[in-house]
């Protein structure tokens, strides 16, 4: 079993709806939870980084994590086509310089205008 | 603030080729990792350093890869002899408080 699982999608939805993107993981050690957005040829853009369980929210992006279900989201409202992309999970166990991210394989989101 | 630099973006070798990429972090960084993404794949470290000593190396395949930060700044990372499944895209990626920038990478491929 790999530590994260990711839906690897496709997933494409028209412009203005709720995407729902998540991951899994086995290891209960993880503490630090990421989405990074990687559009095509670029390297991942960091989007969102929650401790812990609970909720955070940056404009149209939502975060939610979990724990006791080893379970975290990302939610986009309003989709729009520049949204586009593959978004990536990471988690790690411990925050600050000696973190080591373990990665989702990715969800490839296509927002149709 | 710049970001983080690579070169090349793009390579083509040849198996049993050498091959090296270059990293210049995020200045003041002190933290620099390398990974490797095969298409299809999130992205796996290879190998973290904290200023230009070894935090974490150990999905590096060491017989054939190697890493180094000089100075603790800029960082090189090569491939001697390529194999087929290295074809892939290296990020490096810096960071200061643990949550990584990454760089555009470099795109791999070895025919």
């Amino acid at each position: 079993q790999k530590e994260v699982e990711q839906d690897p999608g496709p997933l494409s939805v028209p412009e203005g709806a709720i995407v729902s993107l998540n991951c899994t993981y086995s290891n209960s050690a993880f503490q630090y939870f990421m989405w990074y957005r990687q559009y095509s040829r670029k390297g991942p853009e960091l989007l969102m980084y929650t401790y812990s369980s609970g909720n955070k929210e940056d404009g149209r992006f939502t975060a939610q994590v979990d724990k006791s279900s080893k379970y975290i989201s990302l939610f986009i409202r309003d989709s729009q086509p520049s949204d586009s992309a593959t978004y990536l999970c990471a988690m790690s166990e411990y925050g600050g310089a000696t973190n080591k991210l373990i990665f989702g394989t990715g969800t490839l989101l296509a927002v149709q205008p | 603030e710049a970001g983080v630099a690579q070169s090349p973006r793009y390579k083509i070798i040849e198996k049993r080729q050498s091959v090296a990429f270059w990293c210049n972090p995020i200045s003041g960084h002190a933290t620099l990792y390398w990974y490797q993404q095969i298409l299809g794949q999130g992205p796996k470290l290879l190998i973290q350093f904290q200023n230009n000593g070894v935090v974490d190396d150990s999905q590096l395949p060491k017989d054939r890869f190697s890493a180094e930060r000089l100075k603790g700044v800029d960082s090189t990372l090569k491939i001697q002899p390529a194999k087929l499944e290295d074809s892939a895209v290296y990020l490096c990626a810096s960071s200061l408080r643990g949550d990584p920038f990454f760089g555009p990478g470099t795109r791999l491929t070895v025919l």
